[in-house]
């Protein structure tokens, strides 16, 4: 396994476009993470997933945002109506459940708003 | 709310003597703390994690330590080597369940040769 893997890893769009990414992660790693990633600041934890299940998204920055994980492999992060503000790093994560585990990371999507 | 925070946003070190990053957190129900090394144009990769049952984990040239009262954890890299500049989060969570960590703002560590 390379490890996480994201796609894009870079988009530009305008401003009231709904955009998309995806996250493969670890193959065995039954959770997976998504963050967002502004300027000068540390990775901020959005929402995630053990297997198929959406176990937090409180975290969520609006309800522009959504994410799906619908077999518990992939997921995916919408993005809907972007605004100029939305323009950051996204990244994913994935780790095994069950205890203390780390995360491993993906490269990131990084998302420019227009 | 910043509950993990990383002063220093920059430390400057020779290369082969030591570099000391720290970290501090406010919340006292955090028990699991880790570091990451993130270089430009690529996601945080994991470099060495300690529990809150711990003071010291130690790996290689890199040794945290934790210090639960004063809530204060640090990162020692011996000896120093160029290739270990690169940007370092410190993160934390809480309860046996890491699925919300919180990560500092980051400190770029520089090693000059």
């Amino acid at each position: 396994d390379t490890g996480v893997s994201q796609d894009p890893r870079h988009k530009i769009t305008k401003r009231g476009q709904n955009v998309t990414f995806r996250c493969d992660p670890i193959s065995e790693h039954n959770r997976l993470y998504w963050y967002r990633q502004t300027l000068g600041q540390g990775p901020e934890f959005l929402t995630y997933f053990q297997n198929e299940a959406q176990l937090e998204k409180s975290r969520l920055l609006s309800d522009r945002f959504s994410a799906e994980r619908p077999k518990g492999s992939f997921s995916t992060l919408e993005i809907q109506r972007t605004e100029q503000g939305d323009s950051a790093m996204y990244l994913c994560a994935s780790s095994l459940t069950g205890g203390f585990y780390e995360q491993y990371f993906g490269p990131g999507t990084r998302l420019t708003v227009t | 709310d910043q509950q993990v925070k990383q002063n220093s946003p920059s430390l400057s070190v020779q290369e082969g003597r030591i570099s000391i990053l720290n970290c501090d957190y406010t919340n006292s129900m955090f028990d699991y703390f880790l570091w990451y090394k993130k270089y430009p144009a690529e996601g945080p990769t994991f470099l060495i994690s300690i529990s809150s049952i711990k003071d010291k984990n130690e790996d290689g040239r890199f040794t945290v330590f934790l210090n639960k009262s004063a809530k204060h954890l640090s990162l020692h890299i011996v000896p120093s080597q160029p290739g270990d500049s690169a940007v370092y989060f410190c993160a934390a969570s809480a309860g046996n369940n890491n699925n919300d960590m919180r990560f500092g703002a980051g400190t770029r560590l520089t090693v000059k040769p």
